[in-house]
């Protein structure tokens, strides 16, 4: 079935390093892809999201394309800040399977921890 | 502010004791989700609704009951909690419209539930 696999961390970083978050999928047809973003103590918030091949999605500064030929989406920004520091989850929308329409298959979330 | 509420966000309870997680939205959107969150697998849907009466079940329906007899409100029951359902609980809803952004999940704070 379809999945999603993320690097495992916690992933520490520096301020104004650069990150990058690996996300591969496995799907059949043509998903949608999203990051979502979990600060302490929140909900899932929408970070970016691309629904077809080539898309980039960005955000606050974040950026992740669709690359289907290499079935990722990795997620970049340039310089981190200590604002940053959340887990992160890599998903993907499949409506060719059941679960609703809006059913998001998720990674395991990545933990980002950003030092002063 | 549109948003999803979950109470209670945090409780402790014991085995076999009946106990619902209630879910609300104030966005008047059709679909409504419950997902549980675990360390190492991400979020895995539980049971959804496409609207008023209709539900179904997700990944990991087993020990769960929902029902949907308002558009707001999406409560989740647990019958007899067992500890394998010592978890975080999401619930998350969106709108079904083609424009962007009308069907991206919205998700609650969460709620952390302790079976012991």
């Amino acid at each position: 079935g379809d999945s999603v696999t993320q690097m495992e961390g916690p992933v520490t970083l520096s301020e104004e390093a650069f990150l990058t978050i690996n996300c591969t999928y496995t799907a059949t047809g043509y998903p949608s892809l999203f990051w979502y973003v979990q600060y302490p103590g929140e909900g899932l918030q929408l970070l970016l999201k691309a629904t077809k091949a080539d898309d980039k999605g960005s955000n606050k500064g974040f950026e992740a394309t669709y690359r289907k030929e290499t079935t990722s989406f990795h997620l970049e920004k340039g310089s981190v800040q200590v604002s940053d520091s959340a887990v992160y989850f890599c998903a993907l929308r499949n409506r060719m399977f059941s679960g609703g329409y809006n059913k998001l298959i998720f990674g395991a979330g990545t933990r980002l921890a950003v030092h002063p | 502010e549109a948003q999803v509420t979950q109470n209670p966000r945090y409780l402790i309870t014991v085995t076999g004791k009946k106990l619902t997680v209630t879910c609300s939205q104030n966005m008047n959107h059709e679909y409504m989700s419950w997902y549980r969150q675990d360390p190492g697998l991400g979020l895995r849907q539980i049971y959804y609704s496409m609207n008023v009466e209709v539900t179904d079940k997700g990944d990991v329906p087993e020990g769960y009951k929902v029902s949907r007899k308002e558009k707001r409100n999406f409560p989740l029951i647990l019958e007899s909690p067992s500890p394998n359902q010592t978890s975080l609980y999401f619930c998350a809803s969106s709108g079904t419209g083609s424009l962007s952004g009308a069907n991206v999940l919205t998700f609650g704070a969460g709620s952390r539930l302790t079976v012991l």
